[in-house]
């Protein structure tokens, strides 16, 4: 099985502050990796497929990068509706795996 | 517009079993994968089963593998989850999800207890 390893677990920062979250897979998943935003309330969406490819309706502040085993999702000015949980997703073989979350906090 | 509702959650015993459905409307169920995932309380996502367009492929990670079962009814753009000998660490959110894993249910609790 895959694992991927999602670092910080937590990330304490401010409004305006460019963040970085990463995901690292135990072998190479070719770019068969998602990233999803979860709201205290349970609702999932998913921000960015396929590695980089932003989801229709994202804002642009959001976006994805990597190759191999190393993957990265990067917000560029934080916004009060950013705060919350962050997973990144692995397809490229199963069991699909996810990481096991950042909380991007305010600080 | 896409929309994912699921049903069929509740407190069931332990060992006993329970089924999940998620209707699904505002694209063409039969020409999509599913899946489900879960989540356990204070804790992360986990993917549960994914099926393929016409239900004559599925797949499980260990953890459910031989408990649960994945279905669908293309005729009634449904997905089920069949999940028997439940334990108290199937307690979880279930989510219902398309291929790709873009469109996500509101989700539904399952409470494994005595």
């Amino acid at each position: 099985d895959i694992q991927l390893t999602q670092s910080p677990s937590t990330l304490p920062a401010s409004l305006g502050e460019r963040v970085t979250i990463s995901c690292r897979a135990s072998q190479s998943i070719s770019n068969s990796l998602n990233w999803y935003q979860q709201k205290p309330d349970g609702t999932v969406k998913r921000l960015i497929y396929s590695t980089s490819t932003l989801e229709s309706g994202v804002p642009s502040r959001f976006s994805g990068s990597g190759s191999g085993t190393d993957y990265s999702l990067s917000i560029s000015s934080l916004e009060s509706e950013d705060f919350a949980m962050y997973y990144c997703l692995q397809y490229a073989t199963y069991p699909h795996t996810f990481g096991a979350g950042t909380k991007l906090e305010l600080k | 517009e896409v929309q994912l509702v699921e049903s069929g959650g509740g407190l069931v015993q332990p060992g006993r079993s329970l089924k999940l459905s998620c209707a699904a409307s505002g694209f063409t169920f039969s020409n999509y994968y599913m899946a489900w995932v879960r989540q356990a309380p204070k804790k992360g996502l986990e993917w549960v089963a994914t099926i393929s367009t016409s239900g004559s492929r599925t797949y499980y990670p260990d953890s459910v593998k031989g408990r649960f079962t994945i279905s669908r009814d293309n005729a009634k753009s449904s997905l089920y989850l069949q999940m028997n000998s439940l334990k108290s660490e199937d307690t979880a959110t279930y989510y219902c999800a398309r291929d790709g894993y873009n469109y996500w249910g509101q989700g539904v609790m399952v409470t494994v207890s005595s």
